[in-house]
C-alpha cells in the first residue's frame, strides 16, 4: 500500500476560523512532510517530520501550527488565515534518511475568504 | 546551491507522438533524481527515480528517463503520447549529502497531447 490521504478534500473557512488539515499514512514512513501550492508552481515546503519531531520550520507564519501524533498521523491545525494562504496543501511521506522517494497524498483545497 | 531547471513551461504533442520533457540540474556531483506527476486537483505521483543504479531508468505507464552525466541531465521521454498524459510533469533532486526533505523541485512542465 503506497497510499497517502489526506482529509477534508476540500476547505473554505474564514480569517477568523480555526481549523485542522489531516493526512494519514501506513507504509512504515517515519518522514512526513507539508507543501503549499499555488496554481502553476512547484510544491513549496513547509515542515518536516522525522520519528514525530519537527526537523525542518521553512519559515513558516506561526498561524500554520503543525503535529504529528503518532507515526502514522501528521495534522496541520490553521487558524487566522489570510486569502494569500488560499492554496493546495499537501501531505507526503517517506523513509528518514536522504535518497528515498517521497509519497504524495491527494491534497486539500483550501480557500480563505 | 542546487537547482534543476525544466526546459518549456509547455510542450504540446500529438496522440502518438513522442514526449521529451528535458530536466537538467546544477549540481558537479550526481545527486538523487526524480520525475513525478501531478493530474488537475490532485497530488504528485511518483514516475521514476535515479539513484545511481543504472543510467536508463524505467518508470510508470511507459515512460522512461537517462541520466547523463556529462551533460547534467534527466530528460523523460515516452515513446507514444496516450490523451491520459495531459499533466504537469516535475522533476526534483535530493542533493547527495543533503538533508532529510531536502526535495528541490524545477518549475514544472505542462503536457497537452492533441486527438
Amino acid at each position: 500500500d503506497t497510499e497517502v490521504t489526506q482529509t477534508p478534500k476540500h476547505l473554505v473557512m474564514g480569517m477568523t476560523n480555526k481549523k485542522s488539515l489531516k493526512c494519514e499514512q501506513h507504509m512504515g514512513h517515519r518522514a512526513m512532510y507539508w507543501y503549499k501550492q499555488k496554481a502553476k508552481k512547484p510544491p513549496e515546503l513547509m515542515f518536516v517530520y522525522s520519528y514525530e519531531k519537527l526537523s525542518i520550520n521553512e519559515s513558516v507564519p506561526s498561524r500554520f501550527s503543525p503535529e504529528c501524533p503518532n507515526s502514522s498521523l501528521l495534522n496541520l491545525h490553521l487558524h487566522a488565515l489570510q486569502p494569500e494562504d488560499s492554496a493546495l496543501y499537501l501531505c507526503a511521506s517517506s523513509h528518514t534518511g536522504v535518497g528515498y522517494e517521497q509519497y504524495f497524498g491527494p491534497g486539500t483545497r483550501l480557500t480563505v475568504t | 546551491a542546487q537547482s534543476v531547471t525544466q526546459l518549456g513551461s509547455h510542450v504540446s504533442v500529438s496522440e502518438g507522438a513522442l514526449v521529451l520533457l528535458r530536466c537538467n540540474y546544477s549540481s558537479s556531483v550526481p545527486p538523487y533524481l526524480f520525475w513525478y506527476v501531478q493530474y488537475p486537483n490532485q497530488g504528485l505521483q511518483l514516475l521514476l527515480k535515479y539513484t545511481s543504479a543504472a543510467t536508463l531508468v524505467k518508470g510508470i505507464n511507459g515512460f522512461e528517463a537517462e541520466f547523463k552525466k556529462s551533460e547534467t541531465s534527466f530528460h523523460l521521454t515516452k515513446p507514444s503520447a496516450h490523451m491520459s498524459d495531459a499533466a504537469e510533469y516535475f522533476c526534483a533532486v535530493t542533493p547527495w549529502g543533503g538533508s532529510q526533505g531536502n526535495l528541490i523541485f524545477g518549475k514544472g512542465t505542462k503536457l497537452s497531447v492533441k486527438p
